[in-house]
């Protein structure tokens, strides 16, 4: 099984809601990422888990917070968002301890986000 | 991370081969290239890594000269259905430890009839 499964497709929330986002793989990978892609722009690394401990976080603002519950899991809790948060969010999983490089991550088909 | 430099875009036609060069002038010893593709609205995914002279996968070649300052992915015959963006990765496999993958700006290639 090579797949990051992402959780929901699509999901459309109000500015005081709070949802989550959810992804599973179950490679063996120990590290998870979260990303933000914006229309016509390249992915923006937001969270690195390595071993489910967050290892990087870019300067994302509180409003996100990611979490790993186990090895396989990856969750985004969103709250309080701006319509601005709107984009795809992706999910992706390597093998750890490499930098994320001599490997291949798996990406999920992401979760597409509106904040209305 | 080294920085890399793509064309924005590129346009050919079905059949034919595609180069497309990524530039990585400040590449260190350590860094290996890797090439993604990402059609609209989903995951990227990975197409070839590499880290010298030639490296070639059911997909694409990837080819690096001797002082992997730049390297080039190449798509055989290409299909309207390899219209997407490309993009072109350079790191380090002991980057102090962080897992961190960083896009670039990519390629955006369109296949035309």
């Amino acid at each position: 099984d090579t797949e990051v499964t992402q959780t929901p497709k699509h999901l459309v929330m109000g500015m005081t809601n709070k949802k989550s986002l959810k992804c599973e793989q179950h490679m063996g990978h120990r590290a998870m990422y979260w990303y933000k892609q914006k229309a016509k722009k390249p992915p923006e690394l937001m969270f690195v888990y390595s071993y489910e401990k967050l290892s990087i976080n870019e300067s994302v603002p509180s409003r996100f917070s990611p979490e790993c519950p186990n090895s396989s899991l990856l969750n985004l809790h969103l709250h309080a968002l701006q319509p601005e948060d709107s984009a795809l969010y992706l999910c992706a999983s390597s093998q750890a301890g490499t930098g994320g490089w001599n490997t291949e991550a798996f990406f999920g088909q992401g979760t597409r986000l509106t904040v209305v | 991370l080294a920085k890399t430099t793509q064309p924005i875009s590129m346009d050919s036609y079905e059949g034919q081969e595609v180069n497309i060069t990524c530039s990585h002038n400040n590449i260190a010893t350590n860094d290996y290239i890797t090439w993604y593709q990402q059609f609209p609205s989903q995951g990227p995914r990975f197409i070839i890594q590499g880290y010298k002279t030639k490296v070639t996968n059911e997909v694409a070649s990837l080819f690096i000269p001797a002082d992997r300052k730049s390297s080039t992915l190449s798509l055989p015959r290409v299909s309207l259905s390899d219209t997407a963006v490309y993009y072109c990765l350079v790191g380090d496999d002991r980057s102090q430890g962080d897992d961190k993958i960083i896009f670039g700006k990519g390629t955006r290639l369109h296949i035309l009839p």
